[in-house]
């Protein structure tokens, strides 16, 4: 069964450094999603995209973020200059479209921030 | 304000019981949809079920089943004979007509802990 998958599993990082958070996307899917998850807490939405572009992003997604599908299969999730309260499971998430369609959520990635 | 409120934080169960989870959204559209999410203690989240606001017939799907309700803006999840596998925190959403299904609201989940 097709799944949606996230490299890294964990990522341990300094304050101040820039991470990219990797995503494979069912393929074919076309709409893309980014959520976050402080552990203890809700799931939150960061950002959309569809068809090379943002289509909806929070409050949250803010311009140390930002997203990016380099080729056909990718879908990154870059944070330029990490912050403590950027630590958080980030989940990737896919469907085939915006409408009426569940997503698919990946595995998730464990980002710490030291 | 909370789009989607599930106000137990944590239930525990002994195997066997039934056990009912809690929802209630806040939406002015009149287009949504509504979920349920599963995530295990492995932390991954595991679609359940979805649910547009059209469409209020409950829906029985092996032990789960989900009572939604217009009315009262809530959609309960009641598992019927608790596993021990079904320990893990459940989460309910919700998405909009207005941000076109492109975003969902998560409750705070309700963590069931069910014991042999």
């Amino acid at each position: 069964e097709p799944e949606v998958t996230q490299t890294p599993s964990h990522q341990v990082t300094q304050m101040g450094q820039e991470v990219i958070l990797r995503c494979v996307p069912i393929s074919n899917h076309l709409y893309f999603y980014w959520y976050r998850q402080i552990l203890g807490q809700k799931v939150e939405f960061l950002v959309s995209f569809y068809n090379n572009e943002i289509s909806e992003k929070s409050e949250i997604f803010d311009d140390q973020f930002s997203v990016e599908r380099p080729d056909g299969s990718n879908f990154t999730l870059k944070i330029r200059s990490t912050k403590l309260e950027d630590s958080a499971m980030y989940f990737c998430a896919s469907s085939v479209k915006g409408l009426k369609n569940e997503q698919f959520f990946g595995p998730g990635t464990r980002l710490t921030v030291l | 304000a909370q789009k989607v409120t599930q106000a137990q934080t944590e239930i525990s169960v002994v195997e066997k019981e039934d056990v009912t989870l809690d929802c209630v959204y806040e939406t002015r559209d009149t287009t949504y949809y509504l979920f349920w999410y599963k995530q295990p203690p492995s932390g991954e989240l595991v679609f359940l079920i979805r649910r547009n606001s059209f469409d209020e017939q409950n829906e029985i799907s092996g032990r789960y089943s989900w009572n939604f309700q217009k009315s009262t803006s809530s959609f309960n999840f009641t598992i019927t004979a608790s596993q021990v596998v079904d320990s893990a925190v459940y989460f309910c959403a919700l998405s909009e007509a207005r941000d076109n299904f492109n975003k969902f609201y998560f409750g705070s989940g309700t963590k069931l802990n069910v014991k042999p």
